[in-house]
């Protein structure tokens, strides 16, 4: 356990549909960020979120839509995804948006784009 | 920009014997590095991180790595490998004065055999 909490673990959707994946964590950070792991291919930096501001948003589609109310919580909304999208998506927590502070990742949502 | 190479896609050891993980990466400014483990099912746990100081760096479940500035790596190393030990293993590294701009190896899966 490593007080960060990701919902669902898993996901199957389908191209149409909307869904969202839940991040919340109980460490008192205030960076937040969302991390795309597929097969074979290194751990791709999504988006980072510090003091409830989007601060990094790597070039990623428009169909994945971030959302962070609070320091605690952090959200990513799906819609109309590709089946290229199926990956692991991790959400991660620091005590500030500096990687040289440690990080602490959830088990991530293992997402099935069908 | 900068780059992170494990050449090692997979390394399979037997139990009690020594391991090392290569990782290399380019970087035109100064960097700081980390190894994370990720165990099957779940997020990434930080093994050990280089900041500054002592090239000789020692993490957690008696795992060390070497910072060697001249040869660009960055080499996991541990003495005498358990079971549970087997994971992959993740090289990272972000530069010095960057907001979050990390960069991820493609991992090395590390399989321990009884």
């Amino acid at each position: 356990e490593t007080g960060v909490t990701q919902t669902p673990r898993h996901l199957v959707m389908g191209m149409t549909n909307k869904k969202s994946l839940k991040c919340e964590q109980h460490l008192g950070h205030n960076a937040m960020y969302w991390y795309k792991q597929s097969a074979k291919k290194p751990l791709e930096l999504m988006f980072v979120y510090s003091l409830e501001e989007r601060v990094e948003n790597n070039s990623v589609p428009s169909r994945f839509s971030p959302e962070c109310p609070n320091s605690s919580h952090l959200f990513l909304h799906l819609h109309t995804l590709q089946p290229e999208d199926s990956a692991l998506y991790l959400c991660a927590s620091s005590q500030d948006g500096t990687l040289n502070t440690e990080a602490f990742f959830g088990q991530g949502t293992r997402l099935t784009v069908v | 920009a900068q780059s992170v190479t494990q050449l090692d896609s997979q390394v399979p050891v037997f139990e009690e014997a020594p391991v090392e993980l290569r990782c290399n990466y380019s970087s035109s400014v100064s960097v700081y590095l980390f190894w994370y483990v990720q165990y099957p099912n779940q997020g990434l746990q930080l093994l050990l991180k280089y900041l500054s100081g002592s090239t000789l760096v020692k993490g957690i479940n008696g795992f060390e790595a070497e910072f060697n500035k001249s040869q660009t790596s960055f080499h996991l190393r541990k003495p005498s490998v358990h079971i549970s030990d087997t994971a992959e293993y993740f090289c990272a590294v972000i530069p010095r004065g960057g907001y979050q701009k990390v960069t991820f190896g493609i991992g090395t899966k590390l399989q321990v055999i009884p």
